[in-house]
């Protein structure tokens, strides 16, 4: 079956330039994370959607970061004015529901030149 | 303290041989735990999940210790494709963030 899916795969952009990363998760899946990884480092937490609930936007590290789930499915992870730290790669999960086994997405690797 | 702690290696493992090593958690209402592996360059993927006091699949063996707050894996018969990082993951409670751990890299010789 089809498994979480994440695009664009790579994407290079000039430091002050928006981005727009999108994940599809797994269908039926409620619940929704995004995660950033940076070379070497473990996964740092950003937001997660539950359902119709309110996100919990509690690891965005600034407000240059956004992110939308339109209709429960489809997430949208926006960074505003890109700056050289935001190199990473992003990532989003899926799960059934809230606390369960999450399943990744194969990353979106983001380099701000 | 961190929420998930774990060794991060790395252990060199020959290959055939058994290797193990343990995760602790500091929330004792934790109540889900997980173990992913994660390859270089590439996403997590869910090894196993450790709902009760432990379970196998074939050559991993995943066990929870509540009193003492640490999950363990063990690997026996190791390949080369078990190199990896493990990364140990624990829920703690009906809200959904899971924390993820460091993890632990393990690299097995021929």
């Amino acid at each position: 079956g089809a498994g979480v899916s994440q695009s664009p795969s790579n994407k290079v952009t000039e430091k002050g330039k928006d981005v727009e990363l999108r994940c599809d998760p797994i269908s039926g899946h409620t619940a929704l994370y995004w995660y950033r990884q940076s070379l070497g480092q473990g996964l740092e937490f950003l937001i997660y959607f539950q359902g119709n609930s309110a996100p919990d936007k509690s690891g965005l590290p600034s407000d240059r970061f956004s992110a939308e789930r339109t209709g429960g499915s489809v997430s949208t992870l926006t960074i505003q004015r890109t700056q050289q730290e935001d190199s990473a790669v992003y990532l989003c999960a899926s799960s059934p529901r809230a606390g369960l086994e999450q399943f990744f997405g194969p990353g979106t690797r983001l380099t701000v030149l | 303290r961190k929420e998930v702690e774990q060794d991060p290696g790395p252990f060199n493992v020959p290959e055939g041989a058994t290797v193990a090593f343990n995760c602790t958690y500091s929330n004792s209402a934790s109540q889900s735990f997980f173990w992913y592996r994660q390859d270089c360059r590439k996403e997590p993927k869910l090894l196993m999940s450790v709902y009760s006091s432990g379970n196998e699949d074939g050559r991993f063996t995943a066990q929870l210790n509540r009193a003492s707050q640490y999950i363990s894996l063990l690997i026996r018969d190791s390949k080369l494709s078990d190199s990896a990082t493990y990364l140990c993951v624990v829920n703690h409670g009906s809200w959904g963030k899971l924390q993820f751990g460091a993890g632990t890299q393990v690299v097995v010789t021929p």
